[in-house]
């Protein structure tokens, strides 16, 4: 089975630009969560699809990130325009089921985001 | 801050037993986590509790959760240099979100 798979691995660019990142889940599962790790602490939640719906972007920056899962299967995550804040690797997970009973999260490589 | 908090180094000798220790925050978390990150990848479950149990021992890994305290515990039997990499303990908030610390870097010397 083939894992989540995210593009690109690695990206610099300069403060004020903007920047995209692809994930593609395991197949078949409804859930997809997006994450972000500064160095040196954990992975922080920013948003979480069922199928094409958000179901919490509480912690998503709105002014400048924004994410969409238009068919229910891959999703971009964009940034626009970044701060140097924003260095950090942003992950992608996907999970079978969301809540309930234990919901095991699949992780992708992930993406890390130098901002200059 | 983060809600669930770990100490941040651990150094153990290969072929000792490593304990990590965690306490979490959210009494009504049904599944407590740990996961490991090894460079360049992303997180991967090692193991679970959930919430009614008290141990879980899953071949070299043995998980301790005391409720009461909402400390929990990773000890890793027999460690080797492959066990050297991040750990993170994780808490289920709100029944669909995880809380995670900052993580622990295990470091096996020879």
């Amino acid at each position: 089975e083939a894992g989540v798979a995210q593009s690109p691995r690695y990206k610099i660019i300069e403060k004020r630009q903007s920047v995209a990142f692809w994930c593609n889940p395991i197949s078949g599962h409804a859930t997809l969560y997006w994450y972000q790790q500064i160095l040196g602490q954990g992975p922080k939640l920013l948003i979480q699809f069922q199928n094409n719906g958000v179901v919490d972007d509480s912690q998503l920056p709105k002014d400048r990130f924004s994410a969409e899962r238009l068919k229910g299967v891959d999703s971009t995550l964009k940034i626009q325009p970044a701060k140097l804040e924003d260095s950090a690797v942003y992950l992608c997970a996907s999970s079978l089921e969301w809540s309930g009973s234990l919901v095991e999260q699949y992780f992708g490589p992930g993406t890390r985001l130098t901002v200059t | 801050g983060e809600d669930v908090e770990q100490s941040l180094f651990l150094s153990v000798r290969e072929g000792d037993s490593s304990v990590i220790n965690c306490t979490y925050t959210d009494s009504s978390s049904t599944y407590l986590y740990w996961y490991k990150q090894e460079p360049g990848a992303g997180l991967q479950l090692l193991t679970y509790i959930f919430s009614n149990m008290d141990m879980k021992q899953d071949q070299r890994l043995t998980v301790l959760l005391n409720k009461k305290d909402k400390h929990l515990s990773l000890r890793i039997a027999d460690t080797q240099t492959g066990d050297s990499a991040i750990y993170f303990c994780a808490e289920r908030v709100n029944d669909y979100k995880l809380s995670f610390g900052a993580g622990t870097t295990v470091t096996v010397r020879a």
